[in-house]
């Protein structure tokens, strides 16, 4: 079945330091979602990207689909500490699974003031 | 946040007796999902709905069992419950019709521990 890949599990950064997370399937997505899970929190949407090489900003994150749409890459800029959580890719396999969302195991970000 | 609620929000339980978690939805979502979540595996699918009676499994389905009698309610059931079953228990919905974008909503989650 489709797998989805996340690194690194974990980050440690000093604040105003940059953060990226990579999320990269075993198969070819039909789109590709982000979520970001506060510390004891339920996972909230952040973006979904639909497009082979699709770039978004979000204030100062900036969200990449690869051109072969099997990999994703999550930049914070400048952490603060109201970065902290643990942020999850999620994929949609193309053509199947309407609906159905694999999740990478998710990158644990933890901000130093 | 999306009108999603989850019940208990705790249990504590013993080896062997039936456990059933409810997620209630205002939302009229026609897609709702059952994950659990442990550390080092993410949000890892049991089972979902894509309608009434509809019901279909995930990646770690054995030992679960759903229902979904009106829209609103979505029930997972563990017959028999296990000490690897102890999990954080979210509930999602997701898309309200088939050609809706497929982004999910969760619930405030539920921290079943089996003893």
């Amino acid at each position: 079945g489709q797998q989805v890949m996340q690194i690194p599990q974990y980050q440690h950064v000093q604040e105003g330091e940059d953060f990226t997370t990579y999320c990269n399937s075993s198969t070819t997505l039909s789109n590709i979602q982000w979520y970001k899970q506060r510390p004891g929190g339920h996972p909230v949407f952040l973006i979904q990207l639909v497009k082979s090489g699709e770039v978004k900003k979000q204030k100062r994150l900036t969200f990449q689909f690869g051109e072969a749409k099997k990999n994703s890459s999550l930049h914070i800029t400048a952490t603060q500490t109201t970065d902290v959580g643990t942020y999850f890719c999620a994929g949609v396999e193309g053509g199947t699974s309407y609906g159905k969302l694999t999740f990478g195991q998710g990158t644990i970000l933890t901000v130093h003031p | 946040d999306a009108g999603i609620t989850q019940s208990p929000r705790h249990k504590v339980t013993e080896t062997g007796t039936p456990v059933t978690l409810r997620c209630h939805q205002t939302e009229n979502h026609r897609y709702m999902y059952w994950y659990r979540q442990d550390p080092g595996h993410g949000l890892r699918l049991i089972h979902y709905s894509y309608g009434v009676k509809d019901t279909d499994k995930g990646e770690v389905s054995d030992g679960y069992s759903v229902s979904r009698s009106k829209t609103e309610d979505f029930l997972l059931t563990l017959e028999s419950a296990t000490s690897s079953q102890t999990s954080v228990y979210f509930c999602a919905i997701g898309p309200k019709t088939t050609s809706a974008a497929d982004t999910q909503y969760f619930g405030p989650g539920t921290r079943l521990t089996v003893l």
